[in-house]
């Protein structure tokens, strides 16, 4: 099946710090990446979601300028929390899906981000 | 709006016995849903999916009904095994999760 993978798995940064995460679909094109956060004991809240070489989409509530998210090939999307606070500490997870399998989505395994 | 949600936050059942996982939807244009799994600290697992001009789909030991009279959806899981603990999640495409039943089965 498809694969995606997530770098790195576990993050500790100090507040005020940027933090990247990448999101890499192993073996497809994924036309399409979204991602979610995650709070303990809480469902995934989808944050934005990305078509390679445009600009994300974002939902409602969630600051595009401090959620960078840059989508520039087909098996790489990047998040960027910027001037990381401790209430941005969550669980982020990416999922990618392809053009021939629009409705199918493939969930990488989650980023843990802790701020100091 | 769109909204997908879980009746029941947690489950527990005695392992070998069937479980049943409800959710509820709001949204009649929803099309298509998915169930996931979630083990502690992973990513979500793709389950089984549904359509909606289907009633009822069946994988190994999971089953899928979707009752679109009420807007409701269950997951079976039959002989319920203690690998089966987790957290459950509906979600649409576009993905809207519902908030989550965690299983768990006692040996």
């Amino acid at each position: 099946g498809a694969v995606v993978s997530q770098h790195p798995s576990r993050v500790i940064c100090k507040s005020g710090t940027s933090v990247k995460i990448e999101c890499r679909s192993l073996d497809f094109q994924a036309t399409t990446m979204f991602w979610y956060r995650q709070f303990p004991k809480q469902s995934l809240m989808l944050m934005a979601t990305s078509n390679e070489g445009s600009k994300a989409t974002y939902e409602q509530g969630v600051e595009k300028d401090k959620f960078l998210i840059n989508h520039a090939s087909l098996t790489l999307s990047t998040l960027t929390v910027t001037s990381a606070h401790p209430e941005d500490s969550s669980f982020y997870i990416c999922s990618a899906s392809a053009e021939s399998s629009y409705n199918e989505q493939f969930f990488g395994p989650g980023t843990r981000l802790t701020v100091l | 709006g769109e909204s997908v949600g879980l009746h029941l936050p947690t489950l527990s059942v005695q392992e070998g016995d069937n479980s049943i996982i409800n959710c509820a939807y709001s949204n009649s244009a929803s099309d298509y849903f998915i169930w996931y799994k979630q083990e502690s600290g992973k990513g979500p697992q793709f389950i089984i999916d549904i359509r909606s001009n289907m009633d009822k789909r069946q994988g190994q030991r999971v089953t899928v009904l979707l009752n679109k009279t009420v807007k409701h959806l269950s997951l079976q899981i039959a002989a319920t095994q203690p690998g089966d603990s987790a957290v459950y999640f509906c979600a649409r495409y576009i993905p809207t999760f519902g908030r989550g039943t965690s299983l768990i089965v006692h040996p």
